[in-house]
């Protein structure tokens, strides 16, 4: 079955450090998707990435950037130079694709960042 | 296109009254989804539908109805409303013909409170 754990409950920083978020995820499946979230204390949940099994390139855009890394099965989350507007709950998805009909998303239990002025 | 849209915003029931949470999409998607969404423990799947007609369950269905007569429309129905289901209820979409099928668009939630 699938899994996917945000081991850091809560994470607080100060303006303009670098914070690295963890994922960590389990499947018995050769082909899946892993995707990464950000809920602003808004409430809506805001798509940041989206990366299938065959492409382990990591990924950066602006402040962000991606860490997938198949041989540990992680998918670790990076924000540079952290700024007041990134505080958020960030979850971290893997979706299987195992059948044609497959539409299960786990999510993991997120990652409550705070950043300080 | 308004996207994954979800009605009420905020509801209040009692235990054992029914409800019916409202879902609609515009973008044509196949693929319709319910979660919920309790501290601690991230985004669960209660039901999902491929196609107009088809549903099947998740991975905490129980409690919860859904039905899907058309593309747009995938109504989540609380038969008896039970204190164990207090959540914040996301609906999402995502459109199976495109390679990034897997991306599911979510509506701005519905949060619910049993008492």
């Amino acid at each position: 079955a699938q899994k996917v754990t945000q081991a850091q409950t809560e994470i607080s920083v100060v303006e303009k450090e670098d914070v690295t978020l963890d994922c960590v995820y389990e499947t018995r499946d050769t082909t899946y998707y892993l995707f990464w979230y950000k809920q602003p204390p808004s409430g809506e949940l805001v798509f940041l990435i989206r990366r299938n099994s065959f492409d382990e390139q990591n990924e950066i855009s602006g402040r962000y950037s991606w860490n997938f890394q198949k041989s540990t099965s992680s998918f670790n989350f990076t924000i540079t130079a952290s700024q007041v507007v990134d505080s958020a709950v960030y979850f971290c998805a893997l979706s299987e694709v195992l059948l044609y009909n497959n539409n299960d998303m786990r999510f993991g239990a997120g990652t409550r960042l705070t950043v300080k002025p | 296109n308004a996207g994954v849209t979800q009605t009420p915003k905020f509801q209040v029931l009692k235990t054992g009254q029914s409800m019916t949470l409202q879902c609609a999409q515009d973008m044509n998607h196949e693929y319709m989804s319910w979660y919920r969404q309790d501290p601690g423990m991230g985004l669960r799947l209660i039901h999902y539908s491929v196609g107009a007609g088809i549903t099947d369950q998740g991975e905490v269905p129980n409690g919860y109805n859904v039905s899907r007569s058309t593309t747009e429309d995938f109504p989540l129905r609380l038969l008896s409303a039970a204190p164990s289901q207090t959540s914040v209820y996301f609906c999402a979409s995502s459109d199976p013909t495109r390679p990034s099928y897997n991306e599911q668009f979510f509506g701005p939630g519905t949060r619910l409170t049993v008492l």
